[in-house]
């Protein structure tokens, strides 16, 4: 079974850092591209950045281009995403998610979700 | 980027009706679209794929159609266990981009 579990989140000032994990299990974790995907409070869906399955290409929306950067240790199944210079705006719940295919570069899909890990930049 | 704009933001129906929603992208897409269920407080869950593609495991009530910038997803009877909030995904560009959502509420 497919598991896939975010932490790291939490209540952050605005300028600050925060670096999510999303450990993965039940699949071979190398062959898929994995996305973030966030949830501001009452909002909709909004892809934040990509990466794919040898963390060789990495993708980031234009919203987040130059603060977040997203990583990969295939030795751990983990996916990180590093956070700074973040911003009132950037309050939101984080999703990590499994593209449906493997090899593909760039996730076509999000086939499974984590749980989610709530992060809120406040003063 | 691609916009998506769905319609209806919201609906209210009763047990057993026939709902329909639609996406409309911005430019030709193909069928490079997903549909995703979101329950209250939960992660979203994969519904179909390529537009037309029902996920395993996804109830066969649930359809999609479309192409190029129309895609439709329908529920043939609507069940209380379908009250969610239902988003259409596009990913023939970057940045993958979301339509705002439709809430399906029972009457």
């Amino acid at each position: 079974e497919v598991q896939l579990l975010e932490s790291g989140g939490g209540l952050v000032q605005p300028g600050g850092s925060l670096r999510l994990s999303c450990a993965a299990s039940g699949f071979t974790f190398n062959t898929y591209a994995m996305s973030w995907v966030r949830q501001a409070p009452g909002k909709g869906l909004e892809w934040v950045s990509a990466i794919s399955g040898s963390g060789g290409s990495t993708y980031n929306a234009d919203s987040v281009k130059g603060r977040f950067t997203i990583s990969r240790d295939n030795s751990k199944n983990t996916l990180y995403l590093q956070m700074n210079s973040l911003r009132a705006e950037d309050t939101a719940v984080y999703y990590c998610a499994k593209d449906k295919t493997t090899w593909n570069d760039v996730p076509w899909s999000f086939e499974c979700w984590g749980q989610g890990t709530l992060v809120t930049v406040s003063s | 980027d691609i916009q998506m704009t769905q319609s209806p933001s919201s609906l209210s129906a009763s047990v057993g009706d026939r709902v329909t929603i639609t996406c409309q992208a911005s430019q030709d897409i193909s069928n490079y679209l997903n549909w995703y269920q979101q329950k209250p407080g939960k992660a979203p869950k994969l519904l179909i794929y390529g537009a037309s593609n029902l996920e395993s495991g996804v109830p066969s009530r649930f359809s999609g159609s479309g192409s190029g910038t129309a895609f439709t997803l329908t529920i043939s009877s609507l069940q209380p266990d379908d009250i969610s909030t239902y988003y259409c995904q596009q990913h023939d560009n970057l940045p993958r981009t979301f339509g705002q959502g439709t809430k399906v509420e029972i009457k």
